[in-house]
């Protein structure tokens, strides 16, 4: 199986922030890879496919890059609406495998 | 657009089967491979398997002794079972689009969830 490893696994932010989370790949995925965003009780969205496509209507703040193992979500100017949980997925071989999330809190 | 709506029964007893069925609407299950993943709660998302509309299919090694998906093109409905289950089982179950059989399969890769159905595993 290819262990999808996000980090952190938690971290805390302000409005405004610019925050970063990582997932790598313990091999090779190209850019079947996917970003999600789940708030509490609710279902998981998509926000980036392909690594770096951003999802229809999701806010232009958000972006991913990276190929192979190393890949980024950034969202840029942190807005009260994005404390959540993230997830990456690889589905680029079976099984499919998501990292464990990170949560993102209000500092 | 096309929407996703899992049903099932919401309480499955030790050893029993839990099934689950998928009912998409607002288009064709046809060419599409459809995913069922589970999130206990407080937890993270585990991908169970998937299916084509041909039948085919793949599952997770860690369940795959345990888990039947079919597909009725007729009722566009995808269906899940699961075998022998334990408390270890209880979770939400979605089930979600995972892509086109043609054409840039990333584009539709787990874009449409449903909203989940909860399954307690309990005597």
């Amino acid at each position: 199986d290819i262990q999808m490893t996000q980090s952190p696994s938690a971290m805390s932010a302000s409005v405004g922030d610019r925050v970063t989370i990582t997932c790598r790949a313990s091999q090779g995925i190209s850019n079947y890879l996917a970003w999600f965003q789940q708030k509490p009780g609710k279902v998981p969205k998509r926000l980036i496919y392909a690594a770096s496509s951003l999802q229809s209507g999701v806010p232009s703040r958000f972006s991913g890059s990276g190929s192979g193992t190393e890949f980024t979500l950034t969202i840029n100017s942190l807005q009260p609406e994005d404390f959540a949980t993230y997830y990456c997925l690889q589905h680029n071989s079976y099984p499919r495998t998501f990292g464990q999330g990170t949560k993102v809190e209000i500092k | 657009q096309v929407q996703l709506q899992e049903s099932g029964p919401g309480l499955v007893k030790p050893s029993e089967t839990l099934s689950l069925t998928c009912t998409v609407s607002g288009g064709s299950i046809s060419s599409y491979y459809w995913s069922w993943i589970r999130q206990p709660a407080g937890k993270g998302l585990e991908w169970i398997g998937r299916i084509y509309t041909s039948g085919s299919t793949n599952y997770n090694p860690a369940l795959k002794s345990r888990v039947t998906m079919s597909v009725d093109t007729s009722k566009n409905q995808v269906s899940l079972k699961l075998s022998s289950v334990t408390a270890a089982d209880t979770a939400v179950y979605y089930c979600a689009r995972d892509g086109a059989a043609y054409g840039d399969y990333a584009v539709d890769a787990f874009d449409i969830w449903g909203q989940g159905t909860m399954a307690t595993v309990s005597s």
